[in-house]
């Protein structure tokens, strides 16, 4: 089975530059959510997917960033004009929508770093 | 607002030693769900437990066990015999609607 997967796992770029990261959830969840954890602090929610619908995108997700989820499956998060605040680890997570519901599972996360 | 509070920033043990990590969490909900993952250095977050606000049994699984106690609107979670393997950070998480909110984690070092 499967797990979820994410490219890149490291990402260093300088100010100013666009930056697309991309997720691949687990091959049956049709629930996929992007969250972000910076140093010292749990994993704060960015948006999540509903299959390609996104159904919730949270106010830390400023105009900068963009996630897509075209067909369904893979999904990729844009950040546009890179601050040095959006230096964190970006961590990805699928589920189902029914029974087990709300067990999220996780990839191994983006670490995204602006200098 | 759903909310967790994890108070220990950090743990140190030495091998084999039981440590109880601490979960106080806050809700309005009359039913939800409760979570603890581990966070190994390798960065990836990995599913421990779902509990069900309906059972409040304790569970044990091999050296790791919770306690769920509604009236104190903890989850807490112990380890058993701890091993090095067990170093990482972990995180109790109460779902919001369809997302998880997690506390901040506690960090356990346990050394040889």
């Amino acid at each position: 089975d499967t797990g979820v997967s994410q490219d890149p796992r490291h990402k260093i770029t300088k100010r100013g530059q666009n930056v697309t990261f991309r997720c691949d959830p687990i091959s049956e969840h049709n629930r996929l959510y992007w969250y972000r954890q910076t140093l010292g602090q749990g994993p704060e929610f960015l948006t999540y997917f509903q299959n390609e619908a996104q159904l919730e995108k949270s106010r830390l997700l400023s105009d900068r960033f963009s996630a897509e989820r075209p067909k369904g499956s893979f999904s990729t998060l844009e950040i546009q004009r890179t601050e040095q605040g959006d230096s964190a680890m970006y961590l990805c997570a699928s589920s189902l929508t029914s029974g087990r519901a709300y067990e999220q599972y996780f990839g191994p996360g983006t670490r995204l770093t602006v200098t | 607002a759903q909310k967790v509070t994890q108070a220990q920033t950090e743990i140190s043990v030495v091998e084999k030693e039981d440590v109880t990590l601490d979960c106080v969490y806050e809700t309005r909900d009359t039913t939800y769900y409760l979570f603890w993952y581990k966070q190994p250095p390798s960065g990836e977050l990995v599913f421990l437990i779902r509990r069900n606000s309906f059972d409040e049994q304790n569970e044990i699984s091999g050296r790791y066990s919770w306690n769920f106690q509604k009236s104190t609107s903890s989850f807490n979670f112990t380890i058993t015999a701890s091993q090095v393997v067990d170093s990482a950070v972990y995180f109790c998480a109460l779902p919001s609607f369809q997302k998880l909110v997690f506390g901040t984690g506690t960090r356990l070092l346990v050394s040889p």
